[in-house]
Formats: C-alpha cells, structure tokens, sequence
C-alpha cells in the first residue's frame, strides 16, 4: 500500500485567488492523479500527473484552471487558480497500487467565499 | 469498464455480517471486480478485488458468482466504524486509464448499535 499526505487539509479562500495543494507519496510512482469532490457527488478525475512531462486533463478540466507540478516522483501539487464558489470541493491525490488498485490522500477541503 | 448497480442503502447492526451486493452483468472476461469505501470527509479506501475467485483478506471477504454478474462484498463483523459509503467498480487491470476510477453513488452503509 502507499501512504499518501496532503497539505492543507483544508483552507477557505476568497474568490479570484489561488491555492495550490501538495501531496507527497511515500514511496515513488510514475503516475499520480487528481480528482475532486464536489458537495454531495462522486469523486471525478481532474488529470494525471507523470514525472517528467506535461499532466493529461479530463473533459471539462484545464490547464489554466488548475495547473499541476510533478517535480519528482513522489510529489506533486494541484493549484486551483482564479478561484470561485464553484470550486468548493475536496480535492484528493492518487496512486495506483501493485495490483492496480488506488490509494487516496486524505483530501483537501477548499470553500471559496 | 463494465457498469455497476448497487443499492443505495443498507443497514446493519454492530457485530453482525454486512452483505453489500454489486450487479455488473456486463463484465468482461479481463475485467476485475473493486471495492472501495468512503468514511464521511475522508478519501476512498481500497478494500479488496477479485476476477473470478472468492477473495478474504484482512478488511473483507469478495465472493463472484460463478457467472461472474453479481459480487458480494462481506464485512464480517461490522462496527460502527464501518459505517461509510462503498462502491463497486469493475475494470481492467491495466489500461492507459489505470488511475480513473468512474465512482457511481455507491451503498450507504449505516452500521447501528
């Protein structure tokens, strides 16, 4: 298994700022991911992050929104920038394991007032 | 990656078996059978995972049908702290999409005293 930290867990920030997140794994991994939780709704991958090149984003996500760093194999951050109240969300990391399963950071809960 | 249906609640008293059933009766032959859950304001966890054997491991116990349509997953002997949202997913192991996970509304677990 992989243990997964996150930094903040949790933060409440102003409309049209930026927050950027951390999640350092425990051990190294090509591939991390990121997904966000909105109120009430399933978790929903924003992109995957691999080490050395530019992150892969889902329909609906993109670059300018929500950039992501992958400076090494076990750290990345995901920024949320020029935020709004519809980005109050959880926004949780992920690996995937030996038998391609995922392991979750404990999550970061934003609220954007 | 196969579509799931579970109920979206149960109940089950502290210290008796919780029996969460999953159908996927379009699986694949390569696909695999997930289980995760969501304590309240935590990030998902692994559970277990099978193909086409029953599976026990510390958490659980996975049991398929020989057909393959329908799972089971089996908490022994549920506790309070159990409690918690639980999704089936079924996918292949290995895919270029390895780390996205499609989150239905999973089983409602309340487990009472």
């Amino acid at each position: 298994s992989a243990v997964i930290s996150q930094k903040p867990s949790r933060d409440i920030c102003q409309r049209g700022t930026s927050l950027t997140i951390q999640c350092q794994v425990d051990s190294q991994v090509t591939m991390m991911f990121w997904y966000r939780q909105q109120p009430g709704q399933s978790l929903t991958l924003i992109a995957t992050a691999n080490q050395g090149s530019e992150a892969t984003y889902e329909s609906g996500f993109v670059i300018d929104k929500f950039p992501i760093s992958r400076p090494n194999l076990t750290f990345s951050t995901l920024t949320v920038s020029n935020m709004s109240p519809e980005d109050s969300s959880i926004y949780l990391c992920s690996v995937t394991g030996t038998a391609y399963e995922q392991y979750f950071g404990p999550g970061t809960r934003l609220t954007v007032t | 990656d196969a579509k799931t249906t579970q109920p979206p609640s149960m109940d089950c008293a502290e210290g008796r078996a919780a029996n969460l059933p999953c159908n996927h009766s379009t699986i694949s032959g390569n696909e695999y059978v997930y289980w995760y859950r969501q304590i309240h304001s935590q990030g998902p966890q692994y559970i277990i995972h099978g193909l086409k054997n029953n599976e026990t491991n510390e958490m659980a116990s996975l049991i398929i049908t020989e057909d393959r349509k329908s799972s089971t997953l089996i908490l022994p002997h549920a506790t309070l702290r159990d409690t918690a949202v639980y999704y089936c997913i079924v996918r292949v192991a290995w895919s270029s999409n390895t780390g996205k996970l499609i989150f239905g509304q999973g089983t409602t677990l309340q487990v009472k005293p």
